[in-house]
């Protein structure tokens, strides 16, 4: 079974430019997640999707952040217009299960964005 | 809300030498526990998970970690080390009720021969 996927794996852009990140979750999961962890920081949860719909997007910076998960199935991050301070690695996640529970949340290899 | 501290950013350690990460946690509800493992260019894999029962929960790779709610910590242990644990090693907690994890600063294990 594929596990969650993230493209790409690495991107340079310059500050100003727009970067899309892509996330396939484990099939079957109506959880997705993305975090990131910027230099020398902790892990931070950035937004929670249940199917196609935004549960918890309390941890999202600001508005140049959009996050999508078109019928329920991958997600997109973009970043735009993308900050030297949004270098980091983004992670997606996701799990079965509604609601809350001790369900199993899997990471996938992260996508490195660097923004020079 | 939740917050993790992981009072070692790096722990340098011998092979076949124990090691103990220190996890503690703060939380005004109640909480599942986990470990969660970074092997260099590598994404994060659980480790292993506490939800309830036994305080004392192990992995299929030599670690275990113990919940003590008194002293709220969820420390990592191992009593032999192999080069292959080089790792960073994260520890987090959910609320049981939510569904987002909250990560400490994660420990870097690095394994000398």
């Amino acid at each position: 079974e594929a596990g969650v996927t993230q493209f790409p794996s690495h991107s340079v852009i310059e500050k100003g430019q727009t970067v899309t990140l892509r996330c396939d979750p484990i099939s079957g999961h109506d959880n997705l997640y993305w975090y990131r962890r910027v230099m020398g920081k902790e892990i931070k949860f950035l937004l929670h999707f249940v199917k196609e719909s935004k549960q918890d997007e309390s941890g999202m910076p600001n508005n140049r952040f959009l996050a999508e998960r078109t019928g329920g199935t991958y997600s997109t991050l973009k970043v735009q217009p993308a900050e030297l301070e949004d270098s980091g690695v983004y992670f997606c996640a996701s799990s079965q299960g509604r609601g809350a529970g001790g369900n199993t949340i899997y990471f996938g290899e992260g996508s490195w964005l660097t923004v020079v | 809300a939740q917050s993790v501290t992981q009072l070692d950013s790096q722990v340098p350690v011998f092979e076949e030498a124990p090691v103990e990460l220190r996890c503690n946690y703060s939380s005004s509800v109640s909480v599942y526990l986990f470990w969660y493992v970074q092997y260099p260019n590598q994404g994060l894999q659980l480790l292993l998970k506490y939800l309830s029962g036994s305080t004392l929960v192990e992995s299929i790779n030599g670690f275990e970690a113990e919940f003590n709610k008194s002293q709220t910590s969820f420390h990592l242990r191992k009593p032999s080390v192999h080069i292959s644990d080089t790792a960073e090693y994260f520890c987090a907690v959910k609320g049981a009720a939510g569904n987002k994890l909250t990560f400490g600063g994660g420990t870097r294990v690095l394994v000398k021969p």
